[in-house]
């Protein structure tokens, strides 16, 4: 089946550091693949997202490239800021049972703090 | 923007009682999603519909029903609740069509079960 496999945390950075949260996925097929984020007591939201291989996905400073030799997406930051503190999962979507939809398949969520 | 509200933020329920959680959207999504997230276990899809009165199982449905009499509302049961159901449960709507789609997500009911 489809699965996704993130970097366990807790992640815990000082202001300014370089961020790497490794996703990597297995998948009968060819996904899209996405980082969502979920900030303190509310819902995830979209970071950013890739649709096929090499394309390079980027928000607010983020970016994760596709890479489907490795069948990678690590999501990458220059630069911490206290207010990236927040869970992150990385997912991805095919197609469901052969049907005209789809469903998103989530990594277990990384914690990321950020300390000033 | 779309919006996806959830009726409750935090609710709490005893064993056996039927509970309802309600999600609504505003932005004509044919897709709607519930899952539920728990420490360590990362988000579950519990079921979906792509269209009123339709309704897929995803991985975790045992223990819940769904309802979508609307396309705007699509409604989670649990016919008896237990305490193995306590979790953070979320709603997602997406438009129809392609994997590309981004999910947009409500704020979350946070559900303990005593």
């Amino acid at each position: 089946g489809n699965s996704v496999t993130q970097m366990e945390g807790p992640v815990t950075l000082s202001e300014e550091a370089f961020l790497t949260i490794n996703c990597t996925y297995t998948a009968t097929g060819y996904p899209s693949l996405f980082w969502y984020v979920q900030y303190p007591g509310e819902g995830l939201q979209l970071l950013l997202k890739a649709t096929k291989a090499d394309d390079k996905g980027s928000n607010k400073g983020f970016e994760a490239t596709y890479r489907k030799e490795t069948t990678s997406f690590h999501l990458e930051k220059g630069s911490v800021q206290v207010s990236d503190s927040a869970v992150y999962f990385c997912a991805l979507s095919l197609r469901y049972s052969g049907g005209s939809n789809y469903k998103l398949t989530f990594g277990k969520g990384t914690l990321l703090t950020v300390n000033p | 923007d779309v919006k996806v509200t959830q009726s409750s933020r935090y609710l709490v329920k005893r064993t056996g009682e039927k509970v309802f959680l309600e999600c609504v959207q505003d932005m004509d999504h044919e897709n709607m999603f519930w899952y539920r997230q728990d420490p360590g276990l990362g988000l579950r899809l519990i079921y979906f519909s792509y269209d009123v009165k339709m309704k897929e199982k995803g991985d975790i449905p045992e223990g819940y029903s769904v309802s979508r009499e609307k396309k705007e509302r699509f409604s989670l049961i649990l016919e008896s609740a237990s305490t193995n159901q306590t979790s953070m449960y979320l709603c997602a709507s997406s438009p129809s069509g392609t994997p590309q789609e981004t999910q947009y997500f409500g704020p979350g009911t946070r559900l303990l079960v005593l």
